[in-house]
């Protein structure tokens, strides 16, 4: 158990609809990041948010949208939904923003879009 | 094209054989890693390396950064089913905030 918690653990919807993923980090972790892993793409590095602001965006799609709550918890907002979007979608946290701080993933959500 | 390669794309093995598995790239790495995921779990790290030409081990496992810190290798000795996974490097360029993965080995070692 890496102590960071996803919810919820499978989400079915249809095309066009708008889902949230939820995150809650480690204890004492102020860094979350949020990954996508499709079997065709690999692990695909969304964005990044330390102490409630983003600091680095990756490949993150404009009907995408996150943010960092001052509790440290950190919701994906995923919206317009495509067949496409189906993935597993992992946060992962750290103590510290920069790339030398260990990473700590959760367990992930699966996104099925039909 | 992907940032950083990895190969083999898929392994699969008897218990007790060894193994070597790649991830290249053209581009120098400030700092690599590398993680093992599991079925229905998340990526965990197993090591990070930093200076060209290191090597670390890590029981069964031997991790090395090439002289020019634009690949690595990951040699597990005596692999066992417990090996079994798929396995991930990440590459951090200029120190920067995030990583970016490899698209993975996928290792099967069958008892």
């Amino acid at each position: 158990d890496s102590g960071v918690t996803q919810t919820p653990k499978h989400l079915i919807t249809a095309t066009g609809q708008r889902v949230t993923l939820r995150c809650s980090p480690r204890s004492g972790d102020l860094s979350v990041y949020w990954y996508q892993q499709s079997l065709d793409q690999g692990l695909q590095f969304l964005i990044q948010y330390y102490n409630g602001e983003e600091r680095a965006k990756g490949n993150i799609l404009e009907r995408f949208s996150a943010q960092q709550f001052p509790d440290l918890h950190s919701e994906l907002n995923l919206s317009s939904l495509e067949l496409g979007d189906s993935a597993l979608y992992f946060c992962a946290s750290s103590v510290g923003a920069g790339g030398a701080f260990e990473q700590f993933f959760g367990p992930g959500t699966r996104l099925t879009v039909l | 094209t992907q940032l950083l390669e990895q190969s083999p794309q898929f392994l699969s093995i008897q218990e007790g054989e060894n193994l070597t598995v790649y991830c290249n790239s053209s581009s120098v790495f400030s700092s690599l890693q590398w993680y093992r995921q599991e079925p229905g779990e998340g990526p965990v790290l197993l090591v990070t390396v930093v200076t060209g030409g290191e090597v670390k081990k890590l029981k069964r496992l031997t991790f090395q950064f090439g002289d020019a810190r634009k690949d690595s290798s990951l040699h597990i000795t005596a692999a066992q089913p417990g090996d079994t996974g798929l396995y991930l490097c990440a590459g951090n360029r200029n120190y920067g905030q995030n990583f970016v993965f490899g698209p993975g080995t996928r290792l099967s070692v069958l008892p």
